[in-house]
């Protein structure tokens, strides 16, 4: 069966540090993947998204970036912290078939940005 | 461009009650559509799906219909029970196998 890793599950960062959150899945090859972040009390934000190695799409302008090294790893980046990245990052994986492309989302990982 | 409303929350609830949850959606052509439920702290499960008009999506009491004239996949259980206090998200598949994901409805479920 597939499963879905997220590390570290809390993270609490000085403002203009460096980020690094992983994510990492099982049990299936060549998924789509995708960082989300939720702030307090919002819904879902797409971050960025990747058909493949080397392939990420960004969804929205900020300090962050991703990269995806291996099949099933995708790694989301800051080389400088801001307050506003205080959030809920969630990593999550599809097989990308048209009509059955529901996600799997890992556990998370709490960001505070102090 | 495709979008999702949810109705805004929080919803409170007594136990054993009826829910409902509105969902409408905006896209083009006939997108699958998903109700997700998030536990406090955890990430988004799958609760739910529908693939084409008409299709009712159910899971642990949950029931939605895919209602292609309405544009709606509203979220529906007869009794609602203290552990199913979470968020629920409805979602539907936009092109380049994304999601598109509603703001999110809390449901908090009194014993």
């Amino acid at each position: 069966s597939q499963t879905i890793h997220q590390w570290p599950a809390t993270l609490v960062q000085p403002v203009g540090s460096p980020l690094s959150l992983e994510c990492t899945v099982e049990g299936t090859s060549n998924p789509n993947l995708y960082w989300y972040r939720q702030a307090a009390g919002r819904g879902l934000q797409l971050l960025f998204y990747s058909v493949g190695i080397g392939q990420i799409s960004s969804e929205v302008p900020q300090n962050l970036s991703a990269s995806r090294p291996q099949d099933r790893q995708f790694i989301l980046s800051s080389k400088k912290l801001l307050l506003s990245d205080s959030g809920f990052y969630l990593c999550a994986w599809s097989v990308g078939l048209a009509g059955h492309n529901e996600q799997f989302f890992g556990p998370g990982t709490r960001l505070t940005v102090l | 461009g495709d979008s999702v409303t949810q109705m805004e929350g929080p919803v409170t609830l007594s136990e054993e009650a009826f829910l409902t949850i509105n969902c409408t959606y905006t896209a083009t052509g006939y997108p699958s559509l998903f109700w997700y439920v998030q536990y406090p702290g955890e990430g988004l499960q799958l609760l739910l799906k529908a693939t084409k008009a008409d299709d009712k999506g159910s899971n642990k009491g949950f029931e939605a219909t895919y209602r292609k004239e309405t544009t709606s996949f509203h979220l529906e259980k007869g009794s609602v029970q203290v552990s199913d206090s979470a968020v629920y998200f409805c979602a539907l598949e936009t092109s380049g196998s994304r999601l598109t994901f509603g703001e999110g409805t809390q449901l908090t479920v009194n014993p």
